[in-house]
């Protein structure tokens, strides 16, 4: 079984739709971090949290630390949000496990 | 702006080549990473570096090798590239851990071994 879980693996929306990826873990961490990765490749982290809530324009992250569970929403969604979502943990060493990425694609 | 960088975006090289990879950082982190991501296996951890001289491995170091000589440059190197290693190849670099610590990516390596 894989440490960090994503679901769903791939998510086709249409444009304006309230979007939610979620993400399960099974070890214990000091930080989970919701990444976003573009066609070109490069990775950007969109955010670190350990605990609640956190909100950056139309992205919203939550964390419940006791259900090792946090999900990302994209509300009002628009194609350029078009990229794989990664789910990732800070294990005890400090590298980072990633979850196997949930590929979204929002069509006009 | 922060910034990881890595030396190529795309490379191709023939079966047997010796390959490196470089990737430099201007944040002055002492942590360093390197990774490989491939479809339906997402990212894995090929070896790591906590400062300058070290190196520790990771969960597939198997056909790679590094070298951190300064703070700011991790290298990968492939010493006989097989085709089962291209891949696209993910450097990033992070503070030491103290409570969270946010890591940052270079703009990957799309390697192709033919």
């Amino acid at each position: 079984k894989n440490e960090v879980e994503q679901s769903p693996q791939n998510l086709t929306a249409q444009e304006g739709e309230f979007i939610t990826i979620n993400c399960s873990y099974s070890v214990g961490i000091s930080a989970l971090h919701w990444l976003q990765q573009h066609p070109g490749g490069g990775i950007v982290s969109l955010f670190m949290l350990s605990s609640g809530k956190k909100k950056h324009g139309r992205l919203i992250a939550t964390i419940n630390i006791q259900e090792k569970h946090s999900s990302l929403h994209i509300t009002a969604s628009h194609p350029r949000d078009s990229a794989v979502y990664i789910c990732a943990v800070t294990g005890s060493q400090g590298n980072l496990i990633f979850g196997k990425g949930t590929k979204l694609s929002v069509k006009p | 702006d922060v910034k990881v960088t890595q030396s190529s975006r795309y490379l191709v090289k023939r079966t047997g080549e010796k390959v490196f990879l470089e990737c430099v950082q201007d944040m002055d982190h002492e942590n360093m990473f390197w990774y490989r991501q491939d479809p339906g296996l997402g990212l894995r951890l090929i070896y790591f570096s906590y400062d300058v001289k070290m190196k520790e491995k990771g969960d597939i170091p198997e056909g790679y090798s590094v070298s951190r000589e300064k703070k700011e440059r991790f290298s990968l190197i492939l010493e006989s590239a097989s085709t089962n290693q291209t891949s696209m190849y993910l450097c990033a670099s992070s503070a030491p851990v103290v409570g969270y610590t946010e890591a940052f990516f270079g703009q990957g390596t799309r390697l192709t071994v033919v």
